[in-house]
């Protein structure tokens, strides 16, 4: 297991289209983080799972977002109806423990026209 | 929003150490200060963290104030390949409880040039 794994690496879809991302985490690894980053800025948090729990929901992630994790290993971030300003980069991060850093994968670079 | 300053940019030599300055000045007792950094279109790499002890691993020192209201990040030997964008992170609990989520500013841009 070399990382976190991401799936795929860019994506451009015409606006209104569904877009689906994977994430492959760390196998031992049960904390599961999704980001979103836009040019210049930082990564924005959007969603956090424990195993197959999802504990935690940024404002971010309005409803046309969705985030699994159904068997508590990979995840999957929906975007329904996509728009312009959904392009941005998504990154998915795992970690062991709640205080132990964070490793991100290399990131889905959406594009939205 | 970010709890933590840094300076935009910064630039140092290669072979000289690189320090990069964070205030932190609300942290409160229980929050650690943790650094990542980002290399043009890769992912965030997790670097160091701690609580209020200095640490230090194989790739970088943390040195945090006694106050804890701000800290730095030691690259003792910078070369070009530090160069990334740095980013110093407090870490909170959630409303929900338990669980630490970092809150990325925009972080220090470092240039190490030869």
């Amino acid at each position: 297991d070399t990382g976190v794994s991401q799936d795929p690496r860019h994506k451009i879809t015409k606006r209104g289209q569904n877009v689906t991302f994977r994430c492959d985490p760390i196998s031992e690894h049960n904390r599961l983080y999704w980001y979103r980053q836009t040019l210049g800025q930082g990564p924005e948090f959007l969603t956090y799972f424990q195993n197959e729990a999802q504990l935690e929901k940024s404002r971010l992630l309005s409803d046309r977002f969705s985030a699994e994790r159904p068997k508590g290993s990979f995840s999957t971030l929906e975007i329904q109806r996509t728009e312009q300003g959904d392009s941005a980069m998504y990154l998915c991060a795992s970690s062991l423990g709640v205080m132990d850093g964070y490793t991100f994968g290399s990131g889905t670079r959406l594009t939205v026209v | 929003d970010a709890k933590t300053t840094q300076p935009p940019s910064m630039d140092c030599a290669e072979g000289r150490a690189a320090n990069l300055p964070c205030n932190h000045s609300t942290i409160s007792g229980n929050e650690y200060v943790y650094w990542y950094r980002q290399i043009h279109s890769q992912g965030p790499q997790y670097i160091i963290h701690g609580l209020k002890n200095n640490e230090t691993n194989e790739m970088a020192s943390l040195i945090i104030t006694e106050d804890r209201k701000s800290s730095t990040l030691i690259l003792p030997h910078a070369t070009l390949r530090d160069t990334a964008v740095y980013y110093c992170i407090v870490s909170y609990p959630h409303a929900s409880g338990g669980s630490y989520i970092p809150t990325f500013g925009r972080g220090t841009s470092l240039i190490v040039h030869p």
